[in-house]
């Protein structure tokens, strides 16, 4: 299986300030044919089921502020979100599509400073 | 618009069995393969199986031999037997569907599974 690793496990950012989260898998996500990165990311909140924001590695999924970018290629990712806002505070996973089984990261919890 | 709506959820002794289901609308569920995600309390998401549009399986191998995902397209649901249940699948169980490649921008509200004496 590959293995996702994100880092930090947390962090406290201050409102209008950028967080950056790091994703790295344990063999490429990239595939040549397409070129593209086989690479997600997701928000969760408490008691909320988790929400895509990025496929392909940095394309933002329908409805997501513009202030969430991703960025990367085979094996190492990074979600950014600029301009932190009281409602970005959650849960984040990073998600590899690549290879059966689906893996995801363990997690980044992202909090107001 | 596209609703997942689970069930079925419960608590259920080491050894038992339970059975999840997914109801979908909004899309071409015929046409779509199904997934089930979970999550331990306080844990990360944990891919269980999914079921291609052709009925094809594939599994985790936690659960590989003890879980079997079934759909009725009559019904638009897919299932998620679980059986031979260990206190470890405590978990909240959500099914999802992956409208493009591989990435989840649908899911159920999930549905929590018990598993203790």
């Amino acid at each position: 299986d590959i293995v996702m690793t994100q880092s930090p496990d947390s962090l406290a950012v201050s409102l209008g300030e950028r967080a950056t989260i790091h994703c790295k898998s344990s063999q490429s996500v990239f595939w040549n044919s397409n070129s593209q990165n086989y690479l997600a990311w997701y928000q969760q909140k408490p008691g909320q089921p988790p929400r895509l924001l990025i496929y392909w590695a940095s394309t933002r999924a329908s409805g997501v502020p513009d202030r969430f970018s991703g960025s990367g290629s085979g094996t190492d990712f990074t979600l950014t979100i600029t301009s932190l806002q009281a409602d970005d505070v959650a849960l984040y996973y990073c998600q590899q599509y690549h290879t059966t089984p689906p893996t995801f990261g363990q997690g980044t919890k992202v909090e107001i400073k | 618009e596209v609703q997942l709506v689970e069930s079925g959820g419960g608590l259920v002794q080491p050894g038992g069995s339970l059975k999840l289901s997914c109801a979908a609308s909004g899309f071409n569920f015929s046409a779509s393969p199904m997934h089930w995600v979970r999550q331990a309390s306080g844990r990360g998401l944990e891919w269980v199986g999914r079921i291609r549009s052709d009925y094809a399986t594939t599994y985790d191998v936690s659960v590989e031999g003890r879980f079997t995902i079934s759909r009725d397209d009559s019904k638009n649901t897919a299932y998620l037997q679980m059986s031979s249940l260990k206190t470890e699948d405590t978990a909240v169980y959500y099914c999802a569907y992956p409208s493009g490649t591989g990435w989840y921008d649908y899911w159920g509200q999930g549905s929590l599974v018990t598993v203790s004496s």
